[in-house]
């Protein structure tokens, strides 16, 4: 069974810092990652993934994502954070090759500081 | 951009009770699905439904759940005699093709506390 594990629940880092949100997953096959953003009341928005290619991905907000798969690994990157950008984070795996049943990891909170 | 409706944003009810929880999707979606996140634990997925049938469900999906598409613009979730552990935030999606499709749109999400 495929999963996902974001070692970092909580981030802190003043704004115009980098960002480095970790993400591990564990699947069978070559897998199709996510990433989704949760603001405050809002609902999950997708930020990036990656299904197959350049294994650099380019999101939205300026975010990008590497897929290394000799590390089973899916880090979410900004090289300058904005203080809009406090939110929850979630890494997620597609399931049996599919984007649409999606194993998510436990999020990770980004508290930006002025 | 458009977007996935949930109404309404808290349920109470009380434990033993039926509840429906409702979603519009984007009007041009096919397909449509449930997932929960249960406070401090991860994004589950619950459900997918498509052409008026479920396509995948999850174990947590069980004789307890239904889902049900009543007229061309909602999507419903009902829960028959609810439970204490089914206290979550519950999030309906919709997308516009299943295998090939590359992205979900969520809605804001529905919190159901049961007493």
């Amino acid at each position: 069974a495929q999963s996902v594990t974001q070692p970092d629940i909580h981030i802190t880092v003043s704004e115009g810092a980098s960002l480095e949100l970790r993400c591990n997953y564990s699947y069978g096959a070559t897998p199709y990652l996510f990433w989704y953003v949760q603001s405050p009341g809002q609902g999950l928005q997708l930020l990036l993934k990656y299904f197959s290619g350049d294994t650099l991905v380019q999101g939205i907000k300026g975010f990008e994502a590497e897929f290394k798969r000799s590390q089973s690994s899916f880090n979410l990157r900004k090289p300058s954070v904005h203080w809009s950008d406090a939110a929850e984070y979630f890494c997620a795996v597609g399931a049996g090759g599919t984007a649409s049943k999606l194993t998510f990891g436990t999020g990770t909170r980004l508290q930006v500081t002025l | 951009e458009p977007e996935v409706t949930q109404t309404p944003s808290h349920q109470v009810t009380q434990m033993g009770q039926e509840v429906i929880l409702r979603c519009v999707p984007i009007s041009n979606h096919l397909y449509f699905y449930w997932y929960r996140q249960i406070l401090g634990q991860k994004v589950e997925f619950l459900v997918s439904f498509y052409n008026n049938e479920i396509s995948e469900k999850s174990e947590i999906f069980d004789d307890q759940f239904s889902v049900e598409r009543p007229d061309g613009s909602n999507f419903t979730l009902k829960i028959r005699s609810t439970k204490l552990e089914d206290s979550a935030m519950y999030f309906c999606a919709s997308s516009e093709a299943g295998l090939t499709n590359e992205k979900l749109f969520f809605g804001s999400g529905t919190q159901l506390s049961v007493l």
